[in-house]
């Protein structure tokens, strides 16, 4: 089963306004770690923002925040006052448990940003 | 910038050759991860090594092998290259091995012909 499930294949965006990239996980840990990055088309990983199980605070990093809901599964990325620098493929991940460190990624959100 | 290196950027090589590809971590940290970008298998988590040892293990196929040095820079060997083992490779590191984020480098292309 997909741990990391992104629906939303690709996204268009006017620019200077807010988008929300889904992300849904599936694990039964109570401990896990929610990651989100960004891949521009120069193919480098760019750590955007993390949400802790246990936090119960939604993430903030400048114009991203993380809508967490923890009973529906869900970390959903807001990117506010979008720039034509975002366009970027996105990628949802998660860390489970307190013993396991590798990173489960989502198929990623491509997202479009026009003047 | 992550502060992660990776060389080299771009690999071409032809099938069943035997490759090696470069990861220095940032300053400070001890732990190394490698995944794999492919169009068909997204990103796929391949090895973990943690101060020298080997952490975790994926995905990671029989003909590939990897190590973390004294100097905490790791190697990963891909031998007896397939076509479908092209794709982008990607070394990670963070602090520690659990909770701390992990912090990409610019990845080594790889292209089998």
């Amino acid at each position: 089963a997909q741990k990391i499930t992104q629906t939303q294949p690709g996204m268009f965006v006017q620019e200077k306004e807010a988008v929300t990239l889904d992300c849904t996980y599936d694990t039964s840990d109570q401990s896990y770690g929610l990651f989100w990055y960004k891949q521009p088309s120069s193919g480098e990983m760019i750590f955007l923002i993390y949400q802790g199980s246990y936090d119960e605070q939604n993430a903030t990093e400048g114009r991203y925040s993380l809508n967490f809901q923890k009973a529906r599964k869900s970390a959903n990325l807001v990117i506010s006052a979008s720039q034509l620098g975002d366009s970027a493929m996105y990628f949802c991940a998660m860390r489970e448990g307190d013993n396991d460190y590798k990173l489960s990624f989502g198929a990623g959100t491509t997202v479009t940003v026009r003047a | 910038d992550s502060g992660v290196t990776q060389t080299p950027k771009h690999l071409i090589t032809a099938t069943g050759q035997r490759v090696t590809l470069r990861c220095s971590p940032r300053s400070g940290d001890l732990s190394v991860y490698w995944y794999q970008q492919s169009l068909d298998q997204g990103l796929q988590f391949l090895i973990q090594y943690y101060n020298g040892e080997e952490r975790a293990k994926g995905n990671i196929l029989e003909r590939f092998s990897a190590q973390q040095f004294p100097d905490l820079h790791s190697e990963l060997n891909l031998s007896s290259l397939e076509l479908g083992d092209s794709a982008l490779y990607f070394c990670a590191s963070s602090v520690g091995s659990g909770i701390d984020t992990q912090y990409f480098g610019p990845g080594t292309r790889l292209t089998v012909l």
